[in-house]
This record gives C-alpha cells, structure tokens and sequence, in this order.
C-alpha cells in the first residue's frame, strides 16, 4: 500500500541554524500538507500546497518556514533559522484531491499523514 | 472558526471491554470527520472518516463511529478492545476538501488487562 514517507525521523540542531524536513508523498497526490504536533500539545497546521503554489497557511508559518517541491517526488519544509520554540514533530500529509475535477471530493480529499520527523532545537 | 472537542484526555479500559471515545465539534455545516490514531513514536494513521451518507461508518481494527447531526457528535467505538489499541486518538475535522484539518487534543487510551 503507497503511503508517505518522511527523513529523516529525528534531527537535532542548535538554535539559528536551517534544516531542511524531507517529505515523499504519495505518487498520486496533488494537495500536500505540513503539521506540527508540539509535544503534548494537539496537531497544528502550518501550510497547504497545491500546483507549485502555497494553498493556505496558518499564523505559525511565518517568514521564517518556506516549502517547496523541488522534484517531481519530494516535498519540503524549511527552517530558516530554528528556535527552540520549533521543537516539535512534522508531519507531512497528501491527498489526491483536486480542485480542477468537478468529481473530487469524498474519499480523494482524505490525508494520509507521514511517521513525522521529531525535530530538537537545542 | 472550527473547533473540536475531546472531553476525555485519558481513559483506562479493560482488555476485551467496549469503548466509546468522544468527540464534539464547532462548525456551521457538516463538516467532513476524522478519526487518526497515535501509537508511541508512530505517525497518523487513519481509522475511518465521514463525508456523507450513512451515519454509521465503519473503519480499521474493528473501529467504528457514529455521526450525530443534533448532537454535532461523533464519537468513536469498539466493542472489544485489545491491548494493541492503546494509543493516542485524534478527531479531526475540515469544512470541506483541500481544507487544513483542525485537531483535537487527543485521547489517550490505556488498556489493562
């Protein structure tokens, strides 16, 4: 069964430097998706994204987080310069929904959700 | 805005005895329904989800849940849990296609034997 893979699973860093969070979505999705999950706390979200463009995003995904799909495979999520306040798991979600088909909708807009990378900013 | 509800934070269940999760939202219209579960240090993974139609869905792992327009509910139940089961669970909804999911805090669930 094709499901979304994400590297890698955990990463530590110090506070100001960039990393880079690595999603593969599912080969036939359209519609990709950041999540965080702060330890304990409930699963936010951070940015939608669809045909090369962002979609939507939230308060949390300010100048300092970028996305991209620099491939025809992989999508990804930047830091710019960590906080320790970015100390969270990411997820990364697909779907193969698509706004351009009259007939989407139902069980092509459902998010299948990748393991997460734990991020560490020390 | 959207909301959701998960009134339990923990619940401690007997192996081979039902359950019924709670969930309640905030959201003008039908929103489309989810339920995911957390194992420790695992990813979301589906267990079922509602769009339309019969109220009643069935899902994984002999999971099912039950969409309650009037109560703007949908809980989450199995008859017989396992010890397997325990992990966290998280309902989720979105008003529609293509929309962020909006999460509630999550249920953790305990099973002894």
């Amino acid at each position: 069964e094709p499901e979304v893979t994400q590297t890698p699973s955990h990463q530590v860093t110090q506070m100001g430097q960039e990393v880079i969070l690595r999603c593969v979505p599912i080969s036939n999705h359209l519609y990709f998706y950041w999540y965080r999950q702060i330890l304990g706390q409930k699963v936010e979200f951070l940015v939608s994204f669809y045909n090369n463009e962002i979609s939507e995003k939230s308060e949390i995904f300010d100048d300092q987080f970028s996305v991209e799909r620099p491939d025809g495979s992989n999508f990804t999520l930047k830091i710019r310069s960590t906080k320790l306040e970015d100390s969270a798991m990411y997820f990364c979600a697909s779907s193969e929904t698509d706004p351009t088909n009259p007939l989407s909708g139902g069980d092509t807009d459902t998010q299948y959700f990748g393991p997460g990378t734990r991020l560490t900013v020390l | 805005a959207q909301s959701v509800t998960q009134p339990d934070i923990h619940i401690t269940v007997s192996e081979g005895a039902s359950l019924e999760l709670r969930c309640n939202y905030s959201y003008g219209a039908t929103p489309y329904l989810f339920w995911y579960v957390q194992s420790p240090g695992q990813g979301l993974q589906l267990l079922l989800k509602y769009f339309s139609g019969d109220t009643l869905v069935q899902g994984i792992k002999g999971f099912e849940a039950e969409f309650k327009r009037s109560q703007s509910s949908f809980n989450l139940r199995k008859p017989s849990v396992h010890w397997s089961d325990a992990a966290e669970y998280f309902c989720a909804v979105a008003p529609s296609g293509n929309t962020p999911l909006v999460f509630g805090k999550g249920t953790r669930l305990s099973v002894i034997a």
